[in-house]
């Protein structure tokens, strides 16, 4: 069974940082894409980043771009997002979704983790 | 605003179906065949129900299928159920990964 369990997420002040995990079990974690996409409040689903199986390909939402940084460790299973110069508009819940494939191209996230909550806030 | 354009709102009776449009330009929705569906529950994860424009999950009820016409994707849900009641957004792409902005399915 898939798990994926998001931590990191709490209240920071504007231009501070925060650093998301994610957690991945279940499944051989260096075969698969991952994304990270988030969810203001009371809003829709936002794409935010990704990365591939290997972590040799990044891609960002312009929203993002030169702000927050994708990475993973292949051996510790684990997914990260570094989050800089946090902006209020960044508050939302952050989800780690398992892509489908290697690659986001074409891809889709067909697992997803319960989300932690990202606040920021003075 | 997002990419994709869904309806604020729909809903249906018990046993009734309902269809969710989605639509796009020829540089996402219309120009690959890579839509998905993801159900989302108040205060839950988003859930994957279909992918690829029509096929299901291993998991997801037959009730649910998926369609494209041009740069309009569509999900049906036949057979209302009261647990159907939800969130749902699609997803193609364009330089990126892009959703839509929701559908709240109302069950009367």
């Amino acid at each position: 069974e898939v798990q994926l369990l998001e931590s990191g997420g709490g209240l920071v002040q504007p231009g501070g940082s925060l650093r998301l995990s994610c957690a991945a079990s279940g499944f051989t974690f260096s075969s698969y894409a991952m994304s990270w996409v988030r969810q203001a409040p009371g809003k829709g689903l936002e794409w935010v980043s990704a990365i591939s199986g290997s972590g040799g390909s990044t891609y960002y939402a312009d929203s993002v771009k030169g702000r927050f940084t994708i990475s993973r460790d292949n051996s510790k299973n684990t997914l990260y997002l570094q989050m800089n110069s946090l902006r209020a508009e960044d508050t939302a819940v952050y989800y780690c979704a398992k892509e489908r494939y290697d690659y986001i191209w074409g891809s889709y996230r067909s697992d997803w983790g319960q989300g932690t909550l990202v606040t920021v806030s003075s | 605003q997002s990419a994709l354009t869904q309806p604020a709102s729909v809903s249906g009776s018990p046993g009734q179906s309902i269809t969710i449009s989605c639509t796009g330009t020829s540089s996402d929705v219309g120009g690959y065949n890579y839509v998905s569906w993801y159900q989302q529950h108040p205060g839950k994860a988003p859930k994957l129900m279909i992918y690829e424009v029509s096929n299901r999950p291993s998991g997801v009820s037959n009730r649910f299928s998926g369609s494209k016409s041009g740069n309009t994707a569509s999900l049906t849900i036949s057979g209302l159920q009261a647990e159907d009641e939800a969130d749902y957004y699609c997803s193609s792409y364009t330089r990126n990964v892009v959703f839509g902005g929701g559908t709240k399915l109302t069950v009367l």
